[in-house]
């Protein structure tokens, strides 16, 4: 089974500052997808960025990047100018694509993110 | 706005009484997924639909927990003789297509007295 971890529970930073949020994973499976999801409070899930595995080229979006590191089973995030609306949990996700079967997302227990003023 | 919509958005129940929530996926997507969700903690798969058709559901959903997707619209999943244990967020996701990623609504939260 596949096991996803975020060593960080909580991570603060003054706004416009560079953070980098950390997930490892655990797998067999040699084609996979990651994800990083936001939960901001009291509002839900939204997609921030995918990686999938067959790619070396790591994943960007605006100021968000990944560093992916398939040998090592490293997935990280790094929010570049950082600004308050990135204020939430931030969960780290695999899945194991499949034909038929359930695509399930695994998550890691997330970290909190504070931006600060 | 995710498109994924989840009714209600709020549940207090006391414990040992049935519970309902519903969820209405994007209409062209024919996968649904749901999740729970504890305090502090990521989401667990629950159970996964194609179409009107449940293919898999996780231990953690014991036989106290049922879900239906009747035509391949909304689901609904319905929790009976609630415990205080299944206080939780249940989230539902459904992805456009394939290996796309899966898109969330806004949970559903219960509470158990």
């Amino acid at each position: 089974a596949q096991t996803v971890t975020q060593s960080q529970p909580e991570m603060s930073v003054q706004e416009a500052e560079t953070v980098t949020l950390s997930c490892t994973y655990d797998t067999s499976e040699s084609n996979y997808y990651l994800f990083w999801y936001k939960q901001p409070p009291s509002r839900q899930m939204i997609l921030v960025i995918r990686q999938e595995a067959y790619k070396q080229q790591n994943a960007t979006e605006n100021r968000f990047s990944v560093n992916f590191q398939k040998a090592a089973k490293s997935f990280s995030l790094k929010i570049s100018d950082s600004q308050l609306g990135d204020t939430a949990m931030y969960f780290c996700a695999f899945m194991k694509p499949s034909l038929q079967g359930a695509q399930k997302l695994v998550f890691g227990q997330g970290t909190r993110l504070t931006i600060n003023p | 706005d995710t498109g994924v919509s989840q009714d209600p958005r709020h549940k207090i129940t006391k414990r040992g009484q049935n519970v309902t929530f519903r969820c209405d996926p994007i209409s062209e997507h024919n996968r649904l997924y749901w999740y729970r969700q504890t305090l502090g903690q990521g989401p667990e798969f629950l159970t996964y639909f194609q179409n009107e058709a449940q293919l898999e559901k996780s231990r953690l959903l014991s036989d106290r927990f049922s879900a239906e997707r009747p035509k391949g619209s909304f689901s609904t999943l319905e929790i009976q003789r609630t415990e205080q244990g299944d206080s939780a967020m249940y989230l539902c996701a459904s992805p456009p297509r394939g290996n796309t990623p899966q898109f969330f609504g806004p949970g559903t939260r219960l509470t158990v007295l």
